[in-house]
């Protein structure tokens, strides 16, 4: 069973990046299929982007201007980038991924990313 | 890409079985037979319940099931009990390496 770590600065400033890391342990990177996924406080899930086994990435339209997922296959670790923040992007950010892309198996404990000046 | 729909709040008293609806459209529910179910329980990440629509995890209850119809899922919890209370949330492939969640049900044991 895998685990998953996220970590990154938890208060970010209007307009700018948040840039949270996943590190994965208990497994290979490259075998496994990731999504990030966010939940603003008191609100449901919202999917933001997937990464591949093979590294290939893509992005839910509505973010999609604004999002980069990476993957550092040397630390075990895929990143989230997200910019032009607003405080609508305050959310608990999780990273999940397991064997198939269609289901998110394993989760971080997620972080708490929030917008503020 | 639209959130799914899923009913706020659901309740039921234990024992006693409950249903969770999530209605989506041809582009995804209705298209795949890829709709996952997940349980967050407060202050918890989501842990996986149901996937590919109807299949359960190793070690998750067969209390719990899916199933689907049209454009509609559904997540059924026989034997309800107090430690099933939680929020529930379903999600769907929606086609080009996309998901789509929906907005989730908390479920209240009376």
């Amino acid at each position: 069973q895998v685990q998953l770590q996220e970590s990154g600065p938890g208060l970010v400033k209007p307009s700018e990046t948040l840039s949270l890391t996943c590190t994965v342990s208990g497994g290979s990177i490259s075998t496994y299929h990731w999504s990030w996924i966010r939940q603003p406080p008191g609100k449901g899930l919202e999917w933001i982007g997937y990464l591949s086994s093979s590294g290939s990435t893509n992005y839910n339209p509505s973010l999609k201007s604004r999002v980069t997922i990476s993957v550092d296959p040397s630390k075990n670790q895929f990143s989230l980038r997200l910019g032009s923040l607003t405080a609508a992007d305050t959310a608990i950010y999780y990273c999940a991924g397991g064997d198939s892309p269609h289901s998110f198996d394993n989760w971080g404990q997620g972080t708490l990313g929030t917008v503020s000046s | 890409q639209s959130a799914l729909t899923q009913p706020a709040s659901v309740s039921g008293s234990p024992g006693q079985s409950i249903t969770i609806s999530c209605t989506g459209t041809s582009s995804d529910v209705g298209r795949y037979h890829l709709v996952s179910w997940y349980q967050q329980h407060p202050g918890k990440a989501p842990k996986l319940i149901i996937y590919e629509g109807n299949k359960r995890p190793s070690g998750v209850s067969n209390r719990f099931s899916g199933s689907k119809s049209g454009n509609t899922a559904s997540l059924t919890i026989s034997g309800l009990q107090a430690e099933d209370e939680a929020d529930y949330y379903c999600c769907s492939y929606a086609g080009s390496s996309t998901w789509v969640f929906g907005g989730g049900t908390k479920l209240t044991v009376l």
